[in-house]
């Protein structure tokens, strides 16, 4: 197994472009995370996915945006960029269950810097 | 509110030290699981223990050990005889159990540990 595999691991963008972050997981979870790490900082959750064509807010979800097709993926959208959104991106998955939660895997994360 | 709590921003040991890094955590859940994760220098979080509310008992691999205290609201970790390769960030997590849909995990602000040879 793969586990979970982002794409691309460096970006540039410049202000004002748009770009998306591939994430993919071959473990069946039903539930996949964007994250994104600042530097010295822990992470904050973008968006996330409890199963196909099911996708909702986390705490920073402003210019982002995210679609949900299939189990293995999980796209992020980043429309106008921003030098605030300068970041690690991070894509998770984790097995779905109602009541018991589940270690999340993660991918090996993007670096993005807006200039 | 969950929160979680590193307190200690960076550590340094020498090699072969025994490190504990802590966690503290406040939850008003009776069900919540406990997380630790390691991030190396490479980047990449991976994922070294779960621990749900109502298992109190230590765990122990290898070098590594965890020290659950319900009263004390503490997920301790323990690195025995500390490497090289254990330098790294390491993330405390917080989940409950008891939820309406996803895995809302909160993560602590992590503690930078270096190991010198």
């Amino acid at each position: 197994n793969a586990g979970v595999t982002q794409t691309p691991k460096f970006r540039i963008l410049k202000i004002g472009q748009s770009m998306t972050l591939q994430c993919t997981q071959d473990m069946n979870h039903n539930y996949m995370y964007w994250y994104r790490q600042d530097p010295g900082m822990g992470l904050k959750l973008i968006y996330y996915s409890v199963g196909a064509g099911i996708t909702d807010k986390g705490e920073v979800p402003n210019g982002y945006n995210v679609s949900r097709s299939t189990t293995e993926d999980f796209p992020l959208r980043l429309e106008l960029a921003a030098p605030s959104q300068t970041s690690v991106y991070f894509c998770a998955s984790s097995r779905g269950d109602s009541i018991i939660s589940y270690e999340q895997y993660f991918g090996p994360g993007t670096r993005l810097t807006v200039t | 509110a969950q929160k979680v709590t590193q307190a200690q921003t960076e550590i340094s040991v020498v090699e072969k030290e025994d490190v504990t890094l802590d966690c503290v955590y406040e939850t008003r859940d009776t069900t919540y699981y406990l997380f630790w994760y390691k991030q190396p220098p490479s980047g990449e979080l991976v994922f070294l223990i779960r621990r749900n509310s109502f298992d109190e008992q230590n765990e122990i691999s290898g070098r590594y050990s965890w020290n659950f205290q319900k009263s004390t609201s503490s997920f301790n970790f323990t690195i025995t005889a500390s490497q090289v390769v254990d330098s790294a960030v390491y993330f405390c997590a917080l989940s409950e159990a008891l939820k309406t849909s996803y895995d809302k995990v909160i993560f602590g602000p992590g503690t930078s540990l270096s190991v010198i040879p």
